[in-house]
């Protein structure tokens, strides 16, 4: 089976641009969920989706969404970009639930 | 408020020692835990888990002990690799409901060798 792929994989971008990234599950795998990885606060949870609904939310805010679509392939938008929104983008997909799940490559968004 | 603690950024071990990570958590919903490992430009991979049943998980080389009463987990590594040298983080879950997985602030476990 193929992993989960996440494009792009570098983004360089300026601070108020939007951006959209984007994760391609594991086939056969219907949740999936999108991490932010900066450094020292370890992977920080931003959004689950699940047969393309918003199953859970981190304490983010509005700035950052996403969707699923039918193919279980989902993307996230941040709008408005910070600096601070610079960090490593983590998509992972699982089966059914949060257990186990299987991590992308991530993307590595850059804001100057 | 942090539920996933690792409260060791960083750990040196000389190859063929024992690593010792720790983990506490203070949600006592959470009843399964896991720990992952990661290398630079690449996503973290799933290593061992535990439910809260059990005190001690073994897999290989690799070891997790559960201390519920102290909310506390470690992984044990023995013996320890060069090539175990990565970003380890904890995480948990509760399995009442569909919760997301919570995630530790990482340790980055460095193997001398």
């Amino acid at each position: 089976k193929a992993g989960v792929t996440q494009t792009p994989r570098y983004l360089i971008k300026t601070r108020g641009q939007q951006v959209t990234l984007s994760c391609s599950p594991i086939s056969g795998h219907r949740s999936v969920s999108w991490y932010q990885q900066t450094p020292g606060q370890g992977l920080q949870f931003l959004f689950e989706y699940f047969s393309e609904t918003q199953r859970n939310k981190g304490n983010f805010p509005g700035r950052f969404s996403g969707r699923q679509f039918s193919n279980s392939r989902s993307e996230m938008n941040v709008s408005t970009l910070e600096l601070g929104d610079s960090a490593l983008y983590l998509c992972a997909s699982s089966a059914t639930s949060a257990y186990e799940q299987y991590f992308g490559p991530g993307t590595r968004l850059t804001v100057t | 408020d942090q539920q996933v603690k690792q409260n060791s950024p960083s750990l040196s071990v000389q190859e063929g020692r024992i690593s010792i990570l720790n983990c506490d958590y203070t949600n006592s919903m959470f009843d399964y835990f896991l720990w992952y490992k990661k290398y630079p430009a690449e996503g973290p991979t799933f290593l061992i888990s535990i439910s809260s049943i059990k005190d001690k998980n073994e897999d290989g080389r690799f070891t997790v002990f559960l201390n519920k009463s102290a909310k506390h987990l470690s992984l044990h590594i023995v013996p320890s690799q060069p090539g175990d040298s990565a970003v380890y983080f904890c995480a948990a879950i509760s399995n009442s409901g569909n919760t997301p997985l919570v995630f530790g602030k990482g340790t980055r476990l460095s193997v001398i060798a």
